[in-house]
């Protein structure tokens, strides 16, 4: 199997923009789905498909994907956006793959 | 409202079995897929297994030979059995519902710790 790449940390003031990667060869050409993870609790979707965003996330989270890298972006942080944030894909071959995980840092 | 509510994790010694529970409440379990990952203490997500509606089932190469997963309609539970662990397999183990179609992880219970060590 393998594990997707993803900068382990991202760290940013409140307000401002945060930006997390997941990196694959033509990851572009696949769904692509994160999930929050804040210390001692279970995973929780955010994004699915690329982009789209389940009842109850607030709008400050979004995704893109396209090429070799899809993106994470959550604007305006907030102190309770901080956590642990996994990309994760379906792969014919292996099944389920997440990535390493980037922990997000609020200033 | 879909609960999903993991039991039946403990320590247990080298080469040992376990059998881990997930109760479902809300939704079919029969009806859904349904997937296990788990996460080594300070570690990231692995996948181990899933069961889709029709019934086939496909394992993580770590885990293949090893770990069964099956449901139980009438008790809507999802099954992990857990052979020949080792310490590898130490981790908190989460039960969540699979999209059939995406494949990403909608709902997931709160996990249970499986601690394999003599």
């Amino acid at each position: 199997s393998y594990v997707l790449p993803q900068p382990p940390s991202v760290s940013v003031a409140p307000g401002e923009t945060a930006r997390i990667t997941c990196e694959r060869n033509n990851i572009g050409l696949r769904g692509v789905h994160w999930y929050q993870q804040k210390p001692g609790q279970a995973p929780l979707l955010v994004i699915y498909f690329n982009s789209d965003r389940p009842s109850g996330v607030p709008e400050r989270f979004s995704g893109s994907n396209s090429g070799n890298t899809a993106t994470l972006t959550i604007s305006r942080v907030e102190a309770g956006d901080e956590a642990d944030y996994y990309c994760q894909v379906w792969d014919s071959r292996f099944a389920g793959v997440f990535g390493g995980g980037t922990r997000l840092t609020v200033l | 409202e879909v609960r999903l509510v993991e039991s039946g994790g403990g320590l247990i010694q080298p080469g040992g079995t376990l059998r881990l529970s997930c109760a479902a409440s809300g939704f079919s379990v029969n009806s859904n897929y349904m997937s296990w990952v788990r996460q080594a203490p300070g570690k990231g997500l692995e996948w181990v297994s899933v069961i889709y509606s029709g019934g086939s089932t496909y394992y993580a190469d770590a885990v293949k030979g090893r770990f069964t997963i099956s449901r139980d309609q009438s008790q809507n539970t999802l099954s992990l059995q857990m052979n020949s662990l080792s310490a590898e397999d130490t981790a908190i183990y989460y039960c969540a519902r699979t999209d059939y179609s995406d494949y990403y992880f909608d709902y997931w219970g709160q996990g249970t710790l499986v601690t394999v060590s003599s």
